[in-house]
């Protein structure tokens, strides 16, 4: 079975452009999840998805995030314009339940973002 | 607002030998969950080890084992008979006992494991 994958691996562009993560969930997981870690710091949670709905979008850090999750299976996480405070490593996970602590989740490998 | 706190930036032990991670919380909540993360290096975050609150008993999966004290907010990580795979970033997280929480993070301890 497929583990949770994201494109692209690394990306760099410049500030005021806009850039495009994707996260591809495991199969069949309804939850789906967006971290990120700045500039070496704490791991810190952005979103969740339960299929395509916004469960809780409380870590968003601003307006220039956009994600989306259309029709349940991969979702998307732009940001326009990136800032030089965006760069860091953008995270997915997925699990099927979404119960906490009964459930895993299951993480990607990441997509590290660099704002020149 | 919860917080996870790891005090050890960086760690290292000789394969085979005994070395313990630790990691300290903040939570004002009585039933919640804790985790412990590994990153090997260029690879995927993979669950090691979950603790629930509300059970007395430590957790223990394999070589992997917890010393989990609910009262000092206290979560440490014992790996015994370290194995040169083992080399990772560990990371602490916190969830509280509700559907589909998002995990809180703490900031990483990188294990290294020497032959």
């Amino acid at each position: 079975e497929a583990g949770v994958t994201q494109f692209p691996s690394h990306s760099v562009i410049e500030k005021g452009q806009t850039v495009t993560l994707r996260c591809d969930p495991i199969s069949g997981h309804d939850n789906l999840y967006w971290y990120r870690r700045v500039m070496g710091k704490e791991i810190k949670f952005l979103l969740h998805f339960v299929k395509e709905s916004k469960q809780d979008e409380s870590g968003m850090p601003n307006n220039r995030f956009l994600a989306e999750r259309t029709g349940g299976t991969y979702s998307t996480l732009k940001v326009q314009p990136a800032e030089l405070e965006d760069s860091g490593v953008y995270f997915c996970a997925s699990s099927q339940d979404g119960l906490a602590g009964e459930d895993t989740q299951y993480f990607g490998p990441g997509t590290r973002l660099t704002v020149l | 607002a919860q917080t996870v706190t790891q005090s050890q930036p960086e760690m290292s032990v000789q394969e085979a030998e005994t070395v313990t991670l630790s990691c300290t919380y903040d939570t004002s909540e009585n039933n919640y969950y804790l985790f412990w993360y590994k990153q090997p290096p260029s690879r995927q975050m993979i669950l090691v080890i979950r603790q629930e609150a509300y059970k007395q008993q430590n957790a223990t999966e394999n070589r992997f084992s917890v010393n989990f004290q609910k009262a000092a907010k206290s979560f440490s990580l014992k790996i015994s008979d370290s194995q040169l795979g083992d080399t990772a970033m560990y990371f602490c997280a916190f969830t509280l006992d509700n559907y589909g929480q998002n995990f809180v993070f703490g900031p990483g301890t990188r294990l290294s494991v020497l032959p």
